[in-house]
């Protein structure tokens, strides 16, 4: 059972260029998440996805945005990059029903993202 | 005001048990506690969860204290491959999770 894709898993743009990252849930999930991780930092949530629409954000600004498609499938986009952007980026799949559901967030292994 | 508090970093001899804390006084009643854990980087993954009750799956144990403010995972028999970063999770939001800065573990030979 495949778990969480995401491609690519590494990356390098320019400032000011714009980013495309995607991912694919987990054979079963329904919502999508994404989170950005600088380093030595934990996790912090960008948005979530649920049935093609952004469900709940989290404080990034509006160069942050995304998609989600009826496959459930996902991508995160970045414009106008900055040198601030360079971090983990990190896609979760999860059931809908969660947090009521025993299952929470399955993470994949993250795209890293170098803005140079 | 920080959702969730962990010790930065903590040491525990190979073999023997780690005991790793987390505070989150703000938690609501019906918010579980999730530990995940993140080794070189990679994505998080999965240790256990909790409401009120103390939890035990292969992995590991879950204490919640009875005021639901802190909570303990515990690893058994630590191994090396235990070495990673553990992260306390709780709901903010919605569907916001605060990760924290989590606990930097490391199992000594």
């Amino acid at each position: 059972d495949a778990g969480v894709t995401q491609s690519p898993t590494h990356l390098i743009k320019t400032r000011g260029q714009q980013v495309t990252l995607r991912c694919s849930p987990k054979s079963g999930h329904d919502t999508v998440s994404w989170y950005q991780q600088a380093l030595g930092q934990g996790p912090q949530f960008i948005f979530q996805y649920y049935e093609e629409e952004e469900r709940q954000r989290g404080n990034f600004p509006d160069r942050f945005s995304g998609h989600q498609f009826p496959n459930y499938s996902s991508e995160l986009n970045v414009n106008a990059l900055l040198l601030g952007d360079s971090a983990l980026y990190l896609c979760a799949s999860s059931l809908e029903i969660w947090p009521q559901s025993i299952y929470g967030y399955t993470f994949g292994s993250g795209t890293r993202l170098t803005v140079v | 005001d920080a959702k969730t508090t962990q010790p930065t970093s903590m040491d525990c001899a190979e073999g023997r048990a780690a005991n790793l804390p987390c505070n989150h006084s703000t938690i609501s009643g019906n918010e579980y506690v999730y530990w995940y854990r993140q080794i070189h980087s990679q994505g998080p993954q999965y240790i256990i969860h909790g409401l009120k009750n103390n939890e035990t799956n292969e992995m590991a144990s879950l204490i919640i204290t009875e005021d639901r403010k802190s909570s303990t995972l515990i690893l058994p028999h630590a191994t090396l491959r235990d070495t990673a970063v553990y992260y306390c999770i709780v709901r903010v939001t919605g569907n916001q999770f605060y990760f924290g800065t989590g606990t930097s573990l490391t199992v000594i030979p």
